[in-house]
């Protein structure tokens, strides 16, 4: 039972233009939600965080957007470049969990030029 | 500096053999995680230690799968007897502080990707 959801597996965009991720959850003991970027051959690296007590984070062109109520959380890259190639992995976090993450399956960024 | 490394960085095992993968994680850091990712999966979280206590193994699949880290620095995963599900790659991580103070980024390495036979 998947507790946390990214239902598309590739998304293509072109250079430039907006990139929106999206993320659902079933667990309502979550409380921290995190996206991570992962190449080929490398360990996932963190990119973004929110907590539940937000509904919107913004670090440079990376913006995540948490809808609570929907359990429903978005990245968007704006504007997307080549480099942001790559899978992105939503994840999330409980506090009674000893930070233990319950990650999506993954949606394989392409952009192109 | 040295982030999270792992080795072997690729393993391949015949079924029914034993074989072990080991992580350095960032000096220093309290907490470590271990993760299995099959392929085109997420990562799922197996066993997490606080400096060389095991806190939480909820997620290891069988008890062929054991992890220790005696002096709350290198880990081993090992696992026994492995069979042909147990081909994935498996993921540390790493994080400053242990749980309860707030969440920790985790800083995760390579991995080790294991083909069993």
């Amino acid at each position: 039972d998947q507790q946390v959801k990214q239902n598309s597996p590739s998304l293509s965009v072109q250079e430039g233009r907006i990139s929106i991720l999206n993320c659902d959850y079933t667990n309502s003991m979550f409380d921290y939600f995190l996206w991570y970027k992962k190449y080929p051959a490398e360990g996932p690296t963190f990119l973004i965080s929110i907590s539940s007590i937000k509904d919107k984070n913004e670090d440079g062109r990376f913006t995540v957007f948490l809808n609570k109520s929907a359990k429903h959380l978005s990245l968007h890259i704006v504007p997307s470049q080549p480099g942001d190639s790559a899978v992105y992995f939503c994840a999330a976090s409980a506090w009674n969990a000893g930070n233990m993450l319950t990650f999506g399956g993954g949606t394989r960024l392409m952009v192109k030029p | 500096g040295a982030g999270v490394s792992q080795s072997p960085r690729y393993k391949v095992a015949k079924r029914g053999q034993d074989v072990a993968l080991r992580c350095d994680p960032i000096s220093g850091h309290v907490s470590l995680f271990w993760y299995q990712q099959a392929l085109g999966q997420g990562p799922e979280f197996l066993t997490y230690f606080q400096n060389e206590a095991q806190l939480d193994k909820s997620g290891l699949p069988s008890d062929r799968f054991f992890a220790e880290r005696p002096e709350g620095s290198v880990s081993t995963l090992k696992i026994q007897r492995t069979q042909q599900e147990d081909s994935a790659v498996y993921l540390c991580a790493s994080s400053p502080n242990g749980g309860g103070q707030g969440l920790d980024e985790q800083f995760f390495g390579p991995g080790t990707r294991l083909t069993v036979l």
